[in-house]
């Protein structure tokens, strides 16, 4: 089946100490996100790429990057993981463009320790 | 951004009982997603709504778009255990990428 993977499920990391997230699709769709979700919140959107053009959010810290390096893998850096850094990383895929949802994965909770 | 609130919060019904989730938007609307989380896990895709006074049913779950009142509501019929979890509306902003969720109302269904 056509999918969202993200890898690893469950990250334990200390503080500062730089950590990658990775995803992969097989649905072969041009844009991919990275939303991070704190306890009982929304999803908040980070960044997204559609196909190899980078937007960020405004208030996406600098802590954060991506990286794309083809249409099926994107990375999450977290260059200094902070305590409020801890939280569920989702990633999510679609087409592009009016009435294309989302796919997600199933996220990397990630700990900091 | 765009901003998506969502009522009520979190919900306890009994099985069997019908119920109503409430999402607005503080912007237009260019599409309004439905979807479940359960604890942990990534999002579901449920359904889209996408023109003002749509209507889509999905088993016994079915959403309903108010465009004017830049609204949509999810309502579930007869609910079952099976169908707690976190419901999460989503919507594009005017950039059709970039894409922004409520918090999310917490369903539980007592058997």
């Amino acid at each position: 089946d056509a999918m969202v993977i993200q890898n690893p499920r469950y990250q334990v990391t200390q503080f500062g100490k730089p950590v990658t997230l990775s995803c992969s699709q097989t649905l072969n769709h041009n844009v991919m996100y990275w939303y991070q979700q704190k306890s009982s919140q929304a999803p908040k959107l980070l960044f997204h790429y559609y196909d190899k053009d980078f937007n960020n959010e405004a208030d996406t810290p600098d802590n954060f990057q991506s990286r794309r390096p083809n249409t099926s893998f994107c990375f999450l850096d977290i260059r200094s993981p902070g305590l409020g850094d801890a939280a569920m990383y989702l990633c999510a895929t679609s087409r592009g463009g009016t009435g294309s949802p989302l796919h997600f994965g199933n996220g990397t909770r990630l700990t900091v320790t | 951004s765009q901003e998506l609130e969502q009522s009520p919060q979190s919900l306890i019904v009994q099985e069997g009982k019908n119920l109503t989730i409430n999402c607005t938007s503080s912007k237009t609307l260019y599409g309004l997603y439905w979807y479940k989380q359960k604890y942990g896990e990534g999002l579901i895709f449920l359904m889209m709504l996408q023109k003002g006074g749509e209507e889509k049913s999905h088993e016994k779950i079915t959403a309903k778009l108010d465009e004017k009142k830049q609204q949509s509501s999810l309502h579930i019929t007869a609910s079952q255990p099976s169908h707690a979890g976190i419901y999460l509306c989503g919507a594009a902003a005017n950039n059709f990428n970039k894409f922004y969720f409520g918090s999310g109302t917490k369903l539980n269904v007592k058997p």
